[in-house]
Formats: structure tokens, sequence, C-alpha cells
């Protein structure tokens, strides 16, 4: 049974860098894409992008100039760095694994950037 | 605005069958990529409910079906309970935007 835990810094202040790491338990990261998801408040998700087992990125357009996605395989974990966060980036995070849809979520972290 | 569309809400009673519709275009659901359907809770918990337009995972119940057809896509739920309360989200990928796109939602309540 693969569990993702997922943590990070909930407040930030407008120009930081939001950063979230995202734990794997029960599996192994080969053959899989590892994304991370958000949902702003009152609004639907929007993914964020993705990388798989070898460390290949994949980025939202949209948010492509900011976002870096990188992966610890000695630790089974990860990451999301989010540079330049703004009032617009408040949202709850998820991290998901990918094959065929994305079958595991991690419970989520509440990010907010104040305006 | 997301890039495919969902109606905001949908209810039903209990033991009824509801649909979700999920509409696309010729960049997305129409150039033949799959469709994929999530149940997000209230608190977050979400959960692979249809995965390539049609197909169950492991421990969703038959009650809950997903159907795919020109730009379109569809899932449906029969048997309402309360406990399907939530939001539910389709996703596919678009290949103008290069982007995996999700629809706005469309959030459920059993009446």
């Amino acid at each position: 049974q693969v569990e993702l835990q997922q943590w990070g810094a909930g407040l930030l202040k407008p120009s930081e860098t939001l950063s979230l790491t995202c734990a794997v338990s029960g599996g192994s990261f080969r053959g899989f894409y590892w994304s991370w998801i958000r949902r702003p408040p009152g609004k639907g998700l929007e993914w964020i992008g993705e990388i798989n087992h070898d460390g290949g990125t994949i980025y939202n357009p949209s948010l492509k100039s900011r976002v870096t996605i990188s992966l610890d395989t000695s630790k089974n974990q990860f990451s999301l760095r989010l540079n330049s966060v703004t009032a617009a980036d408040t949202a709850v995070y998820f991290c998901t694994r990918g094959y065929r849809g994305m079958d595991v979520w991690g419970q989520g972290t509440t990010v907010t950037v104040p305006s | 605005q997301s890039v495919l569309t969902q109606p905001p809400s949908v209810s039903g009673a209990p033991g009824q069958r509801v649909t979700f519709s999920c509409t696309g275009n010729s960049s997305n659901i129409g150039a033949g990529y799959d469709v994929h359907w999530y149940q997000q809770l209230p608190g977050t918990s979400t959960k692979l409910l249809i995965y390539g337009n049609t197909n169950r995972p492991s421990g969703v119940p038959d009650r809950i079906s997903g159907s795919k057809s020109g730009t379109s896509a569809s899932l449906a739920i029969t048997g309402l309970q309360a406990e399907d309360e939530a939001d539910y989200f389709c996703q596919s990928y678009d290949h103008s935007l290069s982007a995996v796109v999700f629809g706005g939602g469309t959030k459920l309540t059993v009446l």
C-alpha cells in the first residue's frame, strides 16, 4: 500500500519561496510519474508539474518560470519549489503518484500567501 | 477558467442515479487523450474513481462508471449514498497547452 506524506511551510510572505516535500512509503519511484497539484480556494484543480523516476520533469507552462520539482531517491522523497509567491499562489497543494491516472494522493498542505 | 468544462453542481436523492459531464475540445478529449475522474471529499481526501475513460481501480464499486464520446466524457453514479457527497473532477491532457488539464469540478449534493 503506497502512501504519500507531505509537509512544508503553510504561511508565506509575498516574494518568498514555497517549499514542499512528499515522502513515498510502501513503493518504488520506478515506472511512475510524481506530480504536484494545487487547488486554490473556491476553484478547481491545477496541475503544477511532474517528475519521473529518472528525474525528467515537465511543468505547467503557466508556472514553468517559477517551478522546480526534484527527486531524492535515497530518501524516497520528491519536492516542489515555487519562487516569488503571491496571493494567487494561495491553495491546498497535493503530491500525487501517476501511471494510469493519479492513483495515490497526499493529504494536502494548505499554503497561504497574504496579499 | 478551466480548460475542461464541468457543471458547478448536481444533486440527487439517496438511491438515485446522477451523471457528471466533462466537456473539452479537439486539443484534449477530442484528440483521443484519456479522461480520468477523481472524488475529493470535504477535508481534501482525494480518490481516483475512473482511469482511461472507463476503467475502475480496484476497490471502486461498480455503481460508478465512466464513458467518453467525441469531445466529452461522463461519470455516472447509481444507488446514490450520503457518503458520495463530494467534489468530482475530470482530468485529461491538452496538446496545444502541453499540460495536464482538469475540469473546474462538480459539487455533488445528496438530498
